[in-house]
């Protein structure tokens, strides 16, 4: 069965640091997502992409944020100077169709 | 905005025994969505319950929606020790076309001992 991958699955780095976070979402989707869950909390939605550009983000989503699709196939995160609150599990997903199918997580620590 | 809020925060019970668990939400929603998640992995989508539809069954799974009380519930009937893990409702608001976006309540910690 097709499935949602995320590299890596654990990420520590240093408060400032710029951190890439990435997903290959499933071959014919064409919808993607960022979700975050800071540990013990909600799963937050961050940021819908289609055809090449942002379709909505919210308000967690600010200008240290910023998704790509550089090639077809991956889907990333950049976070260009990771804070604290920026520690939380990161959840890639893709979507066409039905159901959002959601890959594994990165759990990223901001030291 | 839409959220799922979900009871109990946790739930204990024995192997074979049926789990029910709560969710409400605050505005109108296109569909309900419930999601397991084991410790430390991602999201597992269980089943969907479209706004016209009161009821659902998938397996061991029942969802019930009620629009009137913006609320569902999810009931597992004879329980395993697998079905350990956290449960999310997760209600859905159409961003145009067929993209949407999902919002999650705090989820159930579900514990089935043995």
């Amino acid at each position: 069965e097709p499935e949602v991958t995320q590299t890596p699955s654990h990420q520590v780095t240093q408060m400032g640091q710029e951190v890439i976070l990435r997903c290959v979402p499933i071959s014919n989707h064409l919808y993607f997502y960022w979700y975050r869950q800071i540990l013990g909390q909600k799963v937050e939605f961050l940021v819908s992409f289609y055809n090449n550009e942002i379709s909505e983000k919210s308000e967690i989503f600010d200008d240290q944020f910023s998704v790509e699709r550089p090639d077809g196939s991956n889907f990333t995160l950049k976070i260009r100077s990771t804070k604290l609150e920026d520690s939380a599990m990161y959840f890639c997903a893709s979507y066409m169709g039905y159901e959002q199918y959601f890959g594994p997580g990165t759990r990223l620590t901001v030291t | 905005s839409q959220q799922g809020e979900e009871d109990p925060q946790a739930l204990s019970i024995q192997e074979g025994e049926n789990a029910t668990m709560n969710c409400s939400y605050k505005t109108s929603i296109n569909n309900l969505q419930w999601y397991r998640q084991n410790s430390g992995r991602g999201l597992v989508h269980l089943i969907l319950i479209r706004s016209n539809e009161r009821e659902k069954h998938s397996g061991r799974l029942r969802v019930t929606l009620d629009t009137s009380k913006k609320s569902s519930s999810l009931l597992i009937t004879a329980s395993r020790a697998a079905d350990t893990a956290s449960y999310f409702c997760a209600t859905v608001r159409t961003l145009g076309g067929s993209n949407y976006k999902l919002t999650f309540g705090k989820g159930t910690l579900l514990t089935v001992n043995p």
